[in-house]
């Protein structure tokens, strides 16, 4: 049982355009969202979070939306750069569990056209 | 220049053989953790610490081993009692509870 999904993929954009990546998620319990980016052959690196008191994030190109009816986050990036290639990864946790054990989604792989 | 670094970056393991991975943080994080990827799949979590001298199984811990005796080392060991144990092998830190984990750069173990 899945409980975060990244139903696309991949996902291939052109140089200046948005990125717009996708996830979904089933337990109602998660409260604090996180993406990464990862390299070939290298660890995720933490891009950003938002917490369930909040429908939105911003850190410069990076936007991250949450919408909690829906059980849905998205990732904006704009403008998307070549850079930006990676896999992304969205993971969720419930912040009151004693662990902080995130479960993450099977990563969407974004290709930025020069 | 503070961060988490896990070696080797590749390991090889013969049948029947156990192999230990290594991981150290400089990060004065208290949890750590060990997570395993596969292809096509997401990071799925093998053991995590929250304080020295303790720590938990995660969702795959069949076959791994783990210690906490310091508060910047966790090392796993891979077992010969993991089956499958080829996969890139994923260490992480945080603070706290709520704070985003940070990783090292992975390793890969493959089976001769």
């Amino acid at each position: 049982d899945q409980q975060v999904k990244q139903n696309s993929p991949s996902l291939s954009v052109q140089e200046g355009r948005i990125s717009i990546l996708n996830c979904d998620y089933t337990n109602s319990m998660f409260d604090y969202f996180l993406w990464y980016k990862k390299y070939p052959a290298e660890g995720p690196t933490f891009l950003i979070s938002i917490s369930s008191i909040k429908d939105k994030n911003e850190d410069g190109r990076f936007t991250v939306f949450l919408n909690k009816s829906a059980k849905h986050l998205s990732l904006h990036i704009v403008p998307s750069q070549p850079g930006d290639s990676a896999v992304y990864f969205c993971a969720a946790s419930e912040s009151g569990g004693a662990t902080n054990k995130l479960i993450f989604g099977t990563g969407t792989l974004l290709a930025v056209q020069p | 220049d503070g961060g988490i670094t896990q070696s080797p970056k590749y390991l090889f393991r013969k049948e029947g053989q156990n192999v230990t991975l290594s991981c150290e943080q400089n990060l004065n994080h208290d949890a750590m953790y060990w997570y395993r990827q596969d292809p096509g799949q997401g990071l799925r979590l093998i053991y995590y610490s929250q304080i020295v001298n303790d720590f938990q199984k995660g969702d795959i811990a069949e076959g791994y081993s783990v210690s906490r005796e310091k508060k910047e080392s966790f090392p796993l060991t891979v077992t010969s009692a993991q089956k499958n144990p080829t996969a890139f092998y994923l260490c992480a830190s945080s603070y706290r509870t709520n704070q985003p984990q940070h990783f090292g750069d992975g390793t890969r173990l493959s089976i001769l």
